[in-house]
Order: structure tokens, then C-alpha cells, then sequence
């Protein structure tokens, strides 16, 4: 099944403990991308990937980084997390900039 | 960069009638304009997109419109049915894809 998987999806911690997110696709597309969630804002991006090795900010970069050493797996990694960064997080791919976008099912984090 | 509206926030009617979803944009160079719909607990999903050659788009039930003259595209859904419940999100994209803020639909029984 053509999917992007988002681990772990609940999350509670406490402020400056680092955190990973992992996201993966099994679709082997090119564009990645991580959004953040929040009520009244939207789906904001956060950063995104064009290709291996290639990652851009998006426009809430800030308290946030990125990789992507392979074509399947772009995580997010929140070095010192802070309470502001509570929020749900989702992870998407597609085959192209012009392409859908498929989301993960999202994780919910929440800083402490 | 692109700032995109959305409107109304929260839309509730009664099955079987239309709803219609309303978005504008700023930057006259977005030529892409997917609508997704996030049903409680999920990520969005596609639900429908128009790009700017195109000036409507339907499927079933739901149907795009894009008016680039103007900067709004809008969406329609006809007939509506309980499981139409969600949050819909309409966004814009020159390059990266902008988000409207979504909208709250209740369709009741």
C-alpha cells in the first residue's frame, strides 16, 4: 500500500530534550516536505526536500532541522524543543513539485 | 511570498444542499490550486485541483473554479452527505504550496 508513515505519533516532552521525527515514504517520490499544524493557522510549511541531499526552508524554519541522506526517510529534528513548537505535525511527499501531495497521519507533539 | 484566504471558516448546512468554499490569492504567478480535505484524526487528502490553464473542474459531486482575473478559486460540492464532514484546505502554489487557514464543514442529516 502506497503510503507515508510518521513515527512516533504522539509525543510529549519536556523543553530542550532533542527529538526526532521520522517520516518515510514507499512511493519513491522525489519531493518531501514537513507542515505544522496549528488552530486557526493552518498548515504551515516548514521545511522541504526536492531530492536527496537538497532540503530548503520553508516558512517556519526556526527550532527546526532537516535531512535526507536517502530518497525514502526525512526526518525532523528539533534540537532544543520549546513549548511554542507544540503543535501536529505532518509529513507528505510527491512525484513532483506539481504533483499531490500525500500527507502522513500526523504526530502530536507537545512541549512541556 | 503567497498569502491565500479562506472563506468561511466554519460552514454548516443540511444534506443534500450545496456548500461552497471560497479562496483568493496574491500572487499572480501561482498557477496550481489543489483543495484537500482532512477528516478528523488524518492527515489532508486531495480531494480535487485545477491548474491555471483551466478554468473549471469537476468530479461527482465536487467542482473547482478559478477566476486568475480575479485571484479567487473556489470550491462546490453538491448534494451533500454526512460523511462530507471535515476540514477543507484550499492552497496556491508559484513554487511551494500555500495553505488557507481551512474551513469547518458540518453537513447534517
Amino acid at each position: 500500500e502506497a503510503q507515508v508513515t510518521q513515527n512516533p505519533r504522539y509525543l510529549i516532552t519536556v523543553t530542550g530534550k532533542k527529538l526526532t521525527v521520522t517520516c518515510s515514504q514507499n512511493m519513491n517520490h522525489e519531493y518531501m516536505s514537513w507542515y505544522r499544524q496549528d488552530p486557526g493557522l493552518g498548515l504551515r510549511q516548514i521545511y522541504y526536500s526536492m531530492n536527496v541531499e537538497v532540503t530548503d526552508k520553508g516558512d517556519v524554519p526556526e527550532g527546526y532541522k532537516v535531512s535526507r541522506k536517502e530518497k525514502r526517510n526525512f526526518p525532523l529534528i528539533l534540537e532544543s524543543p520549546s513549548p511554542n513548537q507544540t503543535s501536529l505535525y505532518f509529513c507528505a511527499s510527491s512525484s513532483g513539485v506539481f504533483s499531490e501531495q500525500y500527507f502522513g497521519p500526523g504526530t502530536r507533539l507537545t512541549v512541556t | 511570498g503567497e498569502n491565500v484566504e479562506q472563506h468561511p471558516s466554519t460552514l454548516s448546512v443540511q444534506e443534500g444542499d450545496s456548500a461552497v468554499i471560497k479562496c483568493t490569492y496574491s500572487d499572480s504567478a501561482s498557477n496550481y490550486f489543489p483543495w484537500y480535505k482532512q477528516e478528523l484524526g488524518k492527515g489532508p487528502q486531495l480531494i480535487i485541483d485545477i491548474r491555471s490553464n483551466v478554468g473549471e473542474k469537476k468530479d461527482q459531486r465536487i467542482a473547482v473554479t478559478l477566476n486568475k482575473t480575479a485571484k479567487h478559486f473556489s470550491l462546490h460540492i453538491t448534494e451533500t452527505q454526512p460523511e462530507d464532514s471535515a476540514v477543507y484546505f484550499c492552497a496556491a502554489r508559484p513554487y511551494a504550496l500555500n495553505f488557507g487557514k481551512g474551513t469547518s464543514l458540518l453537513v447534517t442529516p
